[in-house]
């Protein structure tokens, strides 16, 4: 199986700060020009949404302040200018073969 | 309308069967890839099956052999039956539509505890 390793586990930023979450890959996740990957936001009590696929590709209705980068087996989400409703926990996840795995994840808080 | 709700969510006993089901509006779910994802008490995500559009199943090695992800096209419904189920299988389970691989949209997920 895949795994995915995230790092750190938590992290505080003051608001307006930009935010760095990593992920890592045990496998190169890029085939065909694409990085089967992406980034996920769990707020509490909600179910997981979708923010970034394909690596680097933002989900409809995301705020640009949300962006993806990397690619083969490691990749970055960065939250440009941290909000307070930005507070979740963020997972990263492969979907280049079945098992599909996710990583740990990074809890986000305000400093 | 929430285009994804999941039901079947219960207490059961080590051992025990519970099926789940999921109720799609707004699109219709042999044209889709299906996917369960649990989430046990504060703990990460967990994948646990995927049907695709061919009716073709993968599953995590952890349920492999004792779930079973189908859909009812005339329902417009997925399923899952979990079988043999143990204390570790006690999750939130989320019904989500995929684009392929890509876990797209998420139901509310559904209460799964297995305890005696």
């Amino acid at each position: 199986d895949v795994v995915m390793t995230q790092s750190p586990d938590s992290l505080a930023v003051s608001l307006g700060e930009r935010a760095t979450i990593n992920c890592r890959s045990s496998q190169n996740l890029l085939s065909n020009n694409r990085d089967y990957f992406g980034w996920y936001q769990q707020k509490p009590g909600q179910p997981p949404k979708l923010l970034i696929y394909w690596a680097s590709t933002r989900e409809s209705g995301v705020p640009d302040r949300f962006s993806g980068s990397g690619s083969g087996t490691d990749f970055n989400l960065t939250i440009s200018s941290l909000q307070a409703e930005d507070v979740a926990v963020y997972y990263c996840q492969q979907y280049y073969r079945a098992p599909l795995t996710f990583g740990g994840g990074t809890k986000v808080e305000i400093k | 309308e929430a285009p994804l709700v999941e039901s079947g969510g219960d207490l059961v006993q080590p051992g025990g069967s519970l099926r789940l089901s999921c109720v799609v509006s707004g699109f219709i779910v042999s044209n889709q890839y299906m996917h369960w994802v649990r989430q046990a008490p504060g703990k990460g995500l967990e994948w646990v099956a995927v049907i695709n559009l061919a009716g073709t199943t993968y599953y995590a090695d952890s349920v492999k052999g004792r779930f079973t992800i189908s859909r009812d096209n005339s329902k417009n419904t997925l399923s899952l039956q979990m079988d043999s189920l143990r204390a570790e299988d006690t999750a939130v389970y989320y019904c989500v539509r995929g684009e392929g691989f890509i876990t797209k949209v998420w139901g509310q997920g559904t209460l799964v505890t297995v305890s005696s």
